[in-house]
């Protein structure tokens, strides 16, 4: 069956530096996503992606953050000057579109900025 | 903005029946969703419903919807360990392209 895969699942990282977090969406797959999950808090959405452009974003996606689909496997989101407060899972999903929109999961990075 | 409220624990015995409860504020959500989280696995949609029904069910699995109190709810009939993990509620909306909206996940303890 296919799945979202993320790599990788445990990024350890010094405040400042930049992280790339890597996601292979479903194959066929037209819309793409992240979502952050603070420990103990919700999951947010961060950003959605369709047609190799941003089609939505969120107020918490601001310019320390950018998504990329540079080869049309990958999906990236990149952020550039890491703070504490960025410490949480991060998640990618994607769907095929349609009425309810069945997004599906990979199993998430674990982001710890030191 | 939309919110969504569920509770963050359920300790249940293996064969009861355990019952997930969620509120929302978004009068006009469209799809309200159970997502299932298993230990080291991303979310995966368990169940959906349109907001014009009331009721949905799928195997061991009901989902009731009351939108006059904005209340949904998971049963998961005669639980079992298999079933231990986090359920989201999350609702969308047709304006906000159906990204839905979650709330911070149930985790499900099933005990023999």
């Amino acid at each position: 069956e296919p799945e979202v895969t993320q790599t990788p699942s445990h990024q350890v990282t010094q405040m400042g530096q930049e992280v790339i977090l890597r996601c292979v969406p479903i194959s066929n797959h037209l819309y793409f996503y992240w979502y952050r999950q603070i420990l103990g808090q919700k999951v947010e959405f961060l950003v959605s992606f369709y047609n190799n452009e941003i089609s939505e974003k969120s107020e918490i996606f601001d310019d320390q953050f950018s998504v990329e689909r540079p080869d049309g496997s990958n999906f990236t989101l990149k952020i550039r000057s890491t703070k504490l407060e960025d410490s949480a899972m991060y998640f990618c999903a994607s769907s095929a579109g349609g009425s309810y929109n069945e997004q599906f999961f990979g199993p998430g990075t674990r982001l710890t900025v030191l | 903005g939309e919110d969504v409220e569920q509770s963050l624990f359920l300790s249940v015995r293996e064969g009861d029946s355990s019952v997930i409860n969620c509120t929302y504020t978004d009068s006009s959500s469209t799809y309200l969703y159970w997502y299932k989280q298993e230990p080291g696995a991303g979310l995966q949609l368990l169940t959906y419903i349109f907001s014009n029904m009331d009721m949905k069910q799928d195997q061991r699995l009901t989902v009731l919807l009351n939108k006059k109190d904005k209340h949904l709810s998971l049963r998961i009939a005669d639980t079992q360990t298999g079933d231990s993990a986090i359920y989201f509620c999350a609702e969308s909306t047709a304006g906000g392209s159906y990204i839905p909206t979650f709330g911070r996940g149930t985790s499900l303890i099933v005990h023999p």
